[in-house]
């Protein structure tokens, strides 16, 4: 089964550095996404993304952080300035296209900020 | 505004049992939901969607009720095994949009 993966599995950073989390979506789909779910709390939406642009994003998604595919499997989140409040699992997700409304997840990426 | 919640954080439920867990939402522009299972370390799963023209869904031992009325989404689970156990997010999706809205997250445990 086509699977969305994710690295690092754990990424530990300093406060203020930059980050960048990779994904690769499945292979055929055209609309990737981010979320993140802060320890113990809910999944939520940061930013989705198709034909090379931002399609969507939400209030989290701040000038702190950016997305690109820099080729045709990768799919990229950075975070320029890492701050303690992003520690996180960050969930890349990918879907086929407007009539298979279902995401594919990543098994995530356990972003801490020390 | 939009909001997805669930009414219950922990459901305990004998091995055999059905498991019914709930969800209310209260976007009535919401087109689309679907149960996510998440597993200990691992990305939410798909487990079964059902669109707003719809009000029941079967899946394998799963079902989901949408009831728009009342904006309430069921999700349940026939002879609750062992594997079951997870958190169980329910998330519905604005018309027009591609964004997914979670809500808490129900944790189902399986006791043997």
């Amino acid at each position: 089964e086509p699977e969305v993966t994710q690295t690092p599995s754990h990424q530990v950073t300093q406060m203020g550095q930059e980050v960048i989390l990779r994904c690769v979506p499945i292979s055929n789909h055209l609309y990737f996404y981010w979320y993140r779910q802060i320890l113990g709390q809910k999944v939520e939406f940061l930013v989705s993304f198709y034909n090379n642009e931002i399609s969507e994003k939400s209030e989290i998604f701040d000038d702190q952080f950016s997305v690109e595919r820099p080729d045709g499997s990768n799919f990229t989140l950075k975070i320029r300035s890492t701050k303690l409040e992003d520690s996180a699992m960050y969930f890349c997700a990918s879907s086929g296209d407007t009539t298979n409304y279902g995401y594919t997840f990543g098994s995530g990426t356990r972003l801490t900020v020390v | 505004g939009e909001s997805v919640g669930l009414h219950l954080p922990t459901l305990s439920v004998q091995e055999g049992d059905n498991s019914i867990i709930n969800c209310a939402y209260s976007n009535s522009a919401s087109d689309y939901f679907i149960w996510y299972k998440q597993e200990s370390g691992k990305g939410p799963q798909f487990i079964i969607d059902i669109r707003s023209n719809m009000d029941k869904r079967q899946g394998q031992r799963v079902t989901v009720l949408l009831n728009k009325t009342v904006k309430h989404l069921s999700l349940q689970i026939a002879a609750t095994q062992p594997g079951d156990s997870a958190v169980y997010f329910c998330a519905d999706r604005t018309s027009g949009t591609y964004k997914y809205i979670f809500g808490t997250g129900t944790r189902l445990k399986v006791l043997a």
